[in-house]
This record gives structure tokens, sequence and C-alpha cells, in this order.
């Protein structure tokens, strides 16, 4: 298996434009989460899905930011507009719920907003 | 928000020596995870330990878990150049949701 794909791996963007931050979980996973990191605020989780369904999107920041999974294989997240306040790194992660427990991390997207 | 606090937040050991990284923790959990994150990449599972465990090894790797403590510790004996990276712990709160402390970040000198 090839891990959890994220797409794209570096992203620069102007302040007011609309991101798209894409991800693709191991197959047959049936849980996937997003997290974003900063220095500041270390990795805080943004939301989760189980079986394609939004199961706490507590963590997400404010209405400009929203997630998508519209099947098992595929999950989006967007911000829009973007501010430069949310320049981080963003992750996917995924999980078998009766696996061993530990998530699988992509390799993460790194958002410039200037 | 945070739950885990990883102490120390650095550290710098020569090759061969043991590390040892201390996490806290406040709130119940089912299980604390142990992550390693290589510069400017993703982070690996290291190791799972449940609430009913107290003691787990992996390799070189030793994980302890003091539930009464709110505690568990991530021991790498023998380190190695390679295992120079970030290490975090993570709690697992509910049946999914994974909180992640701030790190430790581990420098292993040749």
């Amino acid at each position: 298996d090839a891990g959890v794909i994220q797409s794209p791996r570096h992203e620069v963007t102007e302040m007011g434009q609309e991101v798209t931050l894409r991800c693709k979980p191991i197959s047959g996973h049936n849980s996937l989460f997003w997290y974003r990191q900063t220095m500041m605020r270390g990795l805080e989780l943004l939301i989760y899905f189980n079986n394609n369904v939004p199961i706490d999107d507590s963590g997400m920041p404010e209405d400009r930011f929203s997630a998508k999974m519209p099947n098992a294989s595929f999950s989006t997240l967007k911000i829009q507009p973007s501010e430069p306040r949310d320049s981080a790194v963003y992750f996917c992660a995924s999980r078998l719920d009766s696996g061993s427990g530990g998530y699988t991390f992509g390799s993460g997207t790194r958002l410039t907003v200037v | 928000s945070q739950q885990g606090e990883e102490d120390p937040q650095a550290l710098s050991i020569q090759e061969g020596e043991n590390a040892t990284m201390n996490c806290s923790y406040k709130t119940s959990i089912n299980n604390l995870q142990w992550y390693r994150q290589n510069s400017g990449r993703g982070l690996v599972h290291l190791i799972l330990i449940r609430s009913n465990e107290r003691e787990k090894h992996s390799g070189r790797l030793r994980v302890t878990l003091d539930t009464s403590k709110k505690s568990s510790s991530l021991l790498i004996t023998a380190s190695r150049a390679a295992d120079t990276a970030s290490y975090f712990c993570a709690t697992a709160q509910g049946a999914q949701k994974l909180v992640f402390g701030q790190g430790t970040r581990l420098t292993i000198n040749p």
C-alpha cells in the first residue's frame, strides 16, 4: 500500500484565495482525521470522519474551514477565504477501527498564505 | 486542546546511550500512543499501550504507563543517529479521538 497520500505537498497562496487540500486514506481504513501542526499550537485535531460521516468537527477553527468525505477513498479540507494565520502543515491520517489502534499519517501539506 | 505534556522539550545524547522521554496527561484514557516525526515528514506510529497495561516492549523501545500518576515514559535503548527526531505522546479519549502533546526533540550525536 502506498500509505496515506496527500496533495499538494506545498501550497503558497495569497490571502483571500480558496485553498483545497486533498487526502487519500489507506484502502480499507474506515476512520480519517485532519490535523494541523504549528510551532505555537502543536498538533491540533480539526475534524474526523468514521465511515465517511463527520463525527467531531469541534476543532475546526471557524466557518472558513470545511471538510468533506464523499467516499471511502477521498477527503478534502477547504479554506475559504484563506488568511496568513492559516499557514501551517496540515496532516491527514487514517485508521482501521479494528486494527492495532495506531494512526497512519500522510506526509502533510505545507500551506503558506501570504 | 493539548492533553499530554512531554518532558523534556529537548534532549541531546551521545550515540549508544539510552534516551528517556516522559509524558503526563490530565484525563482518563483508553490508551496512550507514541509517535515519531522526522523533520518535514508525517508522524509514524511507534507503540500503543492500553490503560490496563503497565509496560510494553517493541525492539529497542520500552514504554511504561502509570494511570494513577497519569504519566508514561518512552525509553529508547542503545540510541542511533537515525533515532534523531521529535517524539510525541498521544492519548486516546473515547473510541477515536487522539490528542497529542507538544513533543520532545531528540538529537543523537555521533
